[in-house]
């Protein structure tokens, strides 16, 4: 079955440099959450989309941003790239907003140097 | 706001044994899903189950079972003859709607589950 797509998987940049990470749903899965898992913590919400709205807003930091296209996929896009957002960046995806299932995709790792 | 408490941050059982891994939430919202995730050392996060609020039943996946005690607002994952592939850190979550457009997820502080041979 089809899961959900990350890409990349692995990223280095330099302090201050831009990232941009890109998610592929899953097939007809409407909805899309970004989570942010630092080394040795639990994910935290990021920000989510619903039918190429954002849905929902967590700690997400205003350097960063993210949109959902027609085609459904998302990207989250870093400015001004620091130390301490190095960490394991999610996506994931479900069939609407309260889907009984939320997939995760394999993860984008960052590395800040 | 909705919280999730894992309190036991590491757990060994034996192969072919049972394991059961707790948490406990809380939450002002009638309506919620709970989920339980795996993740293996290599970093994805692996969808186990989901246990809805109003859901009558426990829910059940394989090997995987959901211990869901409304009352007492737990949603332990019971692992059934465990397996050496089952080492690995386990996710609790909880979403809640809280009154607006809130389907995120908040996860508890994870389980590290260790199966010996």
């Amino acid at each position: 079955a089809a899961g959900v797509i990350q890409s990349p998987r692995h990223l280095i940049k330099e302090k201050r440099e831009t990232a941009t990470l890109k998610c592929y749903p899953i097939p007809r899965h409407d909805t899309v959450y970004w989570y942010q898992q630092g080394p040795g913590q639990d994910p935290q919400f990021l920000i989510s989309f619903y039918e190429k709205m954002q849905s929902d807003k967590g700690s997400i930091p205003d350097r960063f941003s993210a949109q959902q296209f027609s085609d459904y996929h998302s990207e989250l896009n870093m400015s001004s790239l620091e130390l301490g957002d190095s960490a394991l960046y999610f996506c994931a995806s479900s069939l609407g907003l309260a889907g009984n299932e939320q997939f995760f995709g394999p993860g984008t790792r960052l590395t800040v140097l | 706001a909705q919280k999730i408490t894992q309190t036991q941050p590491g757990m060994f059982v034996q192969e072919k044994e049972a394991v059961t891994l707790d948490c406990t939430y809380d939450t002002s919202d009638p309506s919620y899903g709970l989920f339980w995730y795996k993740q293996p050392s290599s970093g994805e996060m692996i969808f186990l189950i989901y246990q809805g609020s109003y859901d009558q039943q426990n829910a059940t996946e394989g090997r995987y079972s959901l211990n869901f005690q409304k009352a007492r607002k737990s949603a332990n994952l019971v692992i059934s003859a465990s397996q050496l592939g089952d080492s690995a850190m386990y996710f609790c979550a909880m979403r809640a709607h809280n009154g607006g457009s809130n389907y995120k997820l908040t996860f508890g502080k994870g389980t590290l589950l260790t199966v010996n041979p």
